[in-house]
């Protein structure tokens, strides 16, 4: 079936650095989307991606839906300690004749004040 | 706009028992997912409804199960609790089922002893 594949699992960095992440798949996905979630919350929608090639932002967020349709990407400028939290990746595609949403096993961000 | 609610937030249950999970999706949205949560697994998915209808089912034991009214509203049984069974389930809710960004509540911790 569909996986995702996230990486990288856990990050620490400092304030004011930039972070990466990403999420790669052998099947193809009609959206990407990234979440945020808080411990005990439910995760938040921060981008959805609709398009091949497609670069949006949200703020200090940029996440990119790549050309081959099988992986995207999340960039968070300039991080601040509020930014910590778990970052998951989800893509909807189509399997078996019907559509699902995958979801990535989550990026773990740590940021040092 | 309200967004997702789940009710309860917080449930303690017995080995043995069963539980019934309430979700409300934003207005208008007709599809609600449904989403196991553990730490060592991720977000896994339960199963899908759109209008009434079971769309789609993840790989989980015959004692969870769902249903969706004609508001909308869903609920979700999990009957003869295991130890294994606690876990954060979230709803999630989409306009339909086709490409479209997915809504997460807060969650119900439910927790077996």
């Amino acid at each position: 079936g569909q996986q995702l594949n996230q990486s990288p699992q856990s990050m620490f960095i400092q304030e004011g650095e930039d972070v990466s992440m990403n999420c790669t798949s052998s099947s193809i996905f009609n959206t990407w989307l990234w979440y945020k979630q808080d411990p005990g919350e439910g995760p938040v929608l921060l981008i959805a991606l609709y398009k091949a090639g497609e670069l949006t932002s949200n703020g200090r967020l940029t996440a990119q839906f790549g050309i081959t349709r099988k992986d995207s990407f999340l960039n968070i400028s300039a991080s601040i300690p509020s930014d910590v939290g778990i970052y998951f990746c989800a893509g909807r595609g189509t399997q078996g004749g019907s559509e699902k949403l995958v979801f990535g096993k989550g990026t773990k961000l740590t940021v040092n004040p | 706009k309200a967004g997702v609610t789940q009710t309860p937030r917080y449930l303690i249950k017995t080995r043995g028992q069963q539980v019934t999970l309430s979700c409300s999706p934003i207005s208008g949205h007709r599809s609600v997912s449904w989403y196991q949560q553990t730490p060592g697994q991720g977000l896994q998915f339960l199963f899908e409804y759109f209008s009434e209808t079971q769309r789609n089912k993840g790989n989980f034991p015959g004692r969870f199960s769902g249903r969706q009214f004609s508001n909308s509203r869903s609920e979700m049984n999990v009957s003869t609790l295991e130890l294994g069974d606690s876990a954060l389930y979230l709803c999630a809710s989409s306009r339909d089922t086709q490409n479209t960004e997915a809504f997460f509540g807060q969650g119900t911790r439910l927790t077996v002893v």
